[in-house]
């Protein structure tokens, strides 16, 4: 079966600007998890989403937000870029097992200049 | 109390040699430890995972050590193999049963030499 597919893969975007990325969970899986990868911050969780609602949420600020779509794809965005946000973002896609059935995609890395 | 400590930053072991990472926590009530392998490129994928009722768990070549008193827990490597050159995490979760998230340890750097 298909993995968890994260578009797009590569993206380059000026400080101030906003993104959103997506992200194809496996089919039948309901829960899509975000994370963000830096060198020095690691794998850090931002928020999870179920049946198109957030069930839970990292320490992020407001800049980062998400949502989910009916067929369980979701997207995250954040406004107004900074030097900072530049990572590698990840999503987990899990069925009923939630965090014991994490399957992630291979991100989309973001460089914000 | 969220944090979890995973040391060494960086590992170089012998091909057949043994790789032992380690990973140390403060919550305790933590109640799943898996472990994560990341190749370049890709996302991380769950290599192994133990619950802390379990002292040990084996899966081919990787076991997982989990000591609760000490709040540490480690993964084994026998018979090391280039293929298994990668990035490695630890891991640890409170699962509410409704709201779940994975609070990672920084990452080892493993490499395998011929």
């Amino acid at each position: 079966k298909a993995g968890v597919t994260q578009t797009p893969r590569y993206l380059i975007k000026t400080r101030g600007q906003q993104v959103t990325l997506s992200c194809s969970p496996i089919s039948g899986h309901r829960s899509v998890s975000w994370y963000q990868q830096t060198p020095g911050q690691g794998l850090q969780f931002l928020f999870e989403y179920f049946s198109e609602t957030q069930r839970n949420k990292g320490n992020f600020p407001g800049r980062f937000s998400g949502r989910q779509f009916s067929n369980s794809r979701s997207e995250m965005n954040v406004s107004t870029l900074e030097l900072g946000d530049s990572a590698l973002y990840l999503c987990a896609s899990s069925g009923t097992s939630g965090i014991y059935g994490y399957t992630f995609g291979s991100g989309t890395r973001l460089t914000v200049v | 109390q969220q944090q979890v400590k995973q040391s060494p930053q960086s590992l170089i072991v012998q091909k057949g040699g043994i790789s032992i990472i380690n990973c140390a926590y403060e919550n305790t009530a933590f109640d799943y430890f898996p472990w994560y392998q990341q190749f370049p490129g890709k996302g991380p994928a769950l290599l192994i995972a133990i619950r802390p009722d379990v002292s040990e768990k084996k899966e081919g070549r990787f076991t997982i050590s989990f000591n609760k008193s000490a709040k540490q827990f480690s993964l084994h490597i026998m018979d090391s193999q280039p293929g298994d050159s990668a990035t490695y995490f630890c891991a640890a979760s409170i699962n509410t049963g409704t709201a779940s998230k994975l609070t990672f340890g920084t990452g080892t750097r493993l490499q395998v030499t011929l």
